[in-house]
């Protein structure tokens, strides 16, 4: 089975920033690749979809990157509202792993 | 308001059996495969398989580590995903979600169901 592996696994970072945050699949997924971001007892929100598909509602400082086996999400002038767990997970073809996650936490 | 909302959690001693329901509304529940997945405490997303539309079969997959202990089905008349649980185990203790769709995305998640395994 591929393995995700993101990183860092975790961040400190102020408002205003930008951050980025690493996915790497141990095979090529083309471009076969979701982020979400995870808030404690709330629902995971899919952000961006086949690697760099912002979704309908999603702001635009979100962005992702990557095709094959690298992928990033970059967050620029981060809000408030974006200090969350973000994961990775790989689609298609099961199974859809996910990355361990990214926790962004406020510095 | 399209929504997925997860019930059937608790706490159930080791060894016991759990079913977890996932309702959906505002959609047409029987396009869409679903997906389960869930978050031990302190741990990450772990996705558990997903069944997919009786247009692509009706069938499940899962991960290696429930496999053969957990079984997806659907009820498409009533709008509805389970997962059976089967075996319980203290580290299935987390919070249970379900999740809408598959290729290439799963879009839309409920708010999730605790299930606590503990004598």
């Amino acid at each position: 089975d591929i393995q995700m592996t993101q990183s860092p696994s975790s961040l400190s970072a102020s408002v205003g920033d930008t951050v980025t945050i690493t996915c790497r699949a141990s095979q090529s997924i083309s471009t076969y690749l979701n982020w979400y971001q995870h808030k404690p007892g709330k629902a995971p929100k899919l952000l961006i979809s086949v690697a760099s598909t912002l979704q309908s509602g999603v702001p635009s400082r979100f962005s992702g990157t990557g095709s094959g086996t690298d992928f990033t999400l970059t967050i620029s002038n981060l809000h408030p509202e974006d200090f969350a767990t973000y994961y990775c997970q790989k689609s298609y073809s099961p199974p859809l792993t996910f990355g361990g996650g990214t926790k962004v936490e406020i510095k | 308001e399209v929504q997925l909302v997860e019930s059937g959690g608790g706490l159930a001693q080791p060894g016991r059996s759990l079913r977890l329901s996932c309702t959906a509304s505002g959609f047409t529940f029987s396009d869409y495969a679903m997906n389960w997945v869930r978050q031990a405490p302190g741990k990450g997303l772990e996705w558990l398989g997903f069944i997919r539309s009786k247009n692509y079969g009706g069938t499940a997959d899962y991960a290696a580590s429930v496999k053969g202990r957990f079984t997806i089905s659907r009820d498409d008349s009533n709008s509805i995903a389970y997962l059976q649980m089967n075996s319980l185990k203290d580290e299935d203790t987390a919070v249970y979600y379900c999740g809408r769709g598959w290729r290439p995305r799963s879009d839309l998640w409920g708010q999730g169901t605790l299930v606590a395994v503990s004598s």
